[in-house]
């Protein structure tokens, strides 16, 4: 069975900093690229992040560049999201999801989320 | 301007069809991406239900029932998603997504709901 499995979310203070991570396992984790997609709780979705299943590309929105880091450990069959200088916009529910092929394709499987909470 | 531009919302009756819409900002042709579509019940992850971006390049998502089906409107500039037998599991969040200048780009989001 494929699952993505969140964790790291918490309560962290603004100028904070908090690593997500989604452990994924059913399949082949090197063979796919990756993204985290937020969504504040009754609002709508927002991609972060992504990257390729070497890890050797990455991409960013305008909103968290130069303050997230993606990255993966394909031996570990984790994708990570380092988030740091935190804001209270920045607080929403956090989702990894795998791609069905390349990058510009498909979120086809979707992790329950982690919850981060940014207090101002 | 937004990139994509969905209704807040849409309401049918059941066995009617719905059309949602989703807008590609003046300048951003439709005829050029492919328009994915995500439907998210309330309490559940967002589910993967097609992409369209013409009769010969368009997918159905895993297990998604062919009365769900994409098209699009050149002259308004919009990407369609079209539910055709509503019932009442089909009420729900639709977004709709497209790859955009190396970024992810998702609607607002249109709510469902079956009268």
């Amino acid at each position: 069975e494929v699952q993505l499995l969140e964790s790291g979310g918490g309560l962290v203070q603004s100028g904070g900093s908090l690593r997500l991570s989604c452990v994924v396992s059913g399949f082949t984790f090197s063979s796919f690229v990756m993204s985290w997609v937020r969504q504040i709780p009754g609002k709508g979705l927002e991609w972060v992040s992504g990257i390729s299943g070497t890890g050797g590309t990455t991409y960013y929105a305008d909103s968290v560049k130069g303050r997230f880091t993606i990255s993966r450990d394909n031996s570990k069959n984790t994708l990570y999201l380092q988030m740091n200088s935190l804001r209270a916009d920045d607080t929403a529910v956090y989702f990894c999801a795998r791609h069905a092929a390349g990058m510009g394709d498909a979120f086809d499987i979707w992790g329950q989320g982690t919850m981060v909470t940014v207090s101002s | 301007q937004p990139v994509l531009t969905q209704p807040t919302s849409l309401s049918a009756s059941p066995g009617a069809s719905a059309r949602f819409t989703c807008t590609l900002r003046s300048g951003i042709s439709v005829d050029t991406y492919r328009i994915f579509w995500y439907q998210q019940k309330p309490g559940s992850l967002p589910r993967y239900l097609l992409r369209y971006k013409s009769d010969s390049d368009k997918q159905q998502g895993s297990g998604v029932p062919s009365r769900f089906s994409g098209s699009k409107d050149a002259s308004t500039n919009a990407g369609l998603l079209l539910i055709s037998g509503l019932q009442s599991e089909d009420e729900a969040d639709y977004y709709c997504a497209i790859w955009y200048t190396s970024t992810w780009v998702f609607g607002g989001g249109t709510k469902m709901t079956v009268l």
